[in-house]
């Protein structure tokens, strides 16, 4: 149980662009999304934490007009990358929580975004 | 202000051997700590997870070890093996604050020779 679905796995597009991810919980609910960002051989950087029907929270520094994130459902969440530069290729990750397993978070298996 | 450290940054261990990694926290409001190991290429996969009212969780060859007091976990890899050779996260959250925001620590690159 407890899978978490990505999609595209990996995109390559044109600087300008945007470029949307989809983040699935396949088999519960996710109450709260989170989406990351990794760069190669780095950590997670949180980008921001969604909840089902509200406005995502973003991280400081992280621009939110440029990384649109929408959480229509509870098995849904998606990160439009909008205007995308070469600086914006990197190693994408949602996790979701059900609020059911405390503190637990599932991760996705990632989308690798490159801009040419 | 990095709130999980994490050492060493890499590691290298023969086959068999006990591979270690530790982490250090500073929020004492934290509840949650798990591991995570990830794969290149690939999404990070919950390995184990304790909670502060332990001080230590086994689960097949993984151990974590909690010291409360010094605001410290480890992991323990007993009988390391070649398939074991991955990235290693570990990471603190506060109950239900932030959503169960996670602060991850910079991770261990672990190499297991055969």
């Amino acid at each position: 149980g407890a899978v978490v679905s990505q999609h595209p796995s990996r995109v390559i597009c044109k600087s300008g662009t945007s470029v949307k991810i989809e983040c699935r919980s396949l088999d519960f609910q996710a109450t709260t999304m989170f989406w990351y960002r990794q760069f190669p051989k780095q950590s997670l950087m949180l980008m921001a934490t969604s909840n089902e029907g509200s406005k995502a929270t973003y991280e400081q520094g992280v621009e939110k007009d440029k990384f649109l994130i929408n959480h229509a459902s509870l098995t849904l969440s998606t990160l439009t990358v909008t205007s995308a530069h070469p600086e914006d290729s990197s190693f994408y990750i949602c996790s979701a929580a059900s609020g059911r397993a405390y503190n637990e978070q599932f991760f996705g298996p990632g989308t690798r975004l490159t801009v040419l | 202000q990095q709130q999980v450290k994490q050492s060493p940054q890499s590691l290298i261990v023969q086959k068999g051997g006990i591979s270690i990694i530790n982490c250090a926290y500073e929020n004492t409001a934290f509840d949650y700590f798990p591991w995570y190991q990830q794969f290149p290429g690939k999404g990070p996969a919950l390995l184990i997870a304790i909670r502060p009212d332990v001080s230590e969780k086994k689960e097949g060859r993984f151990t974590i070890s909690f010291n409360k007091s010094a605001k410290q976990f480890s992991l323990h890899i007993m009988d390391s093996q070649p398939g074991d050779s991955a990235t290693y996260f570990c990471a603190a959250s506060k109950g239900r604050d932030n959503f169960n925001k996670f602060y991850f620590g910079s991770g261990t690159k672990l190499n297991v020779k055969p």
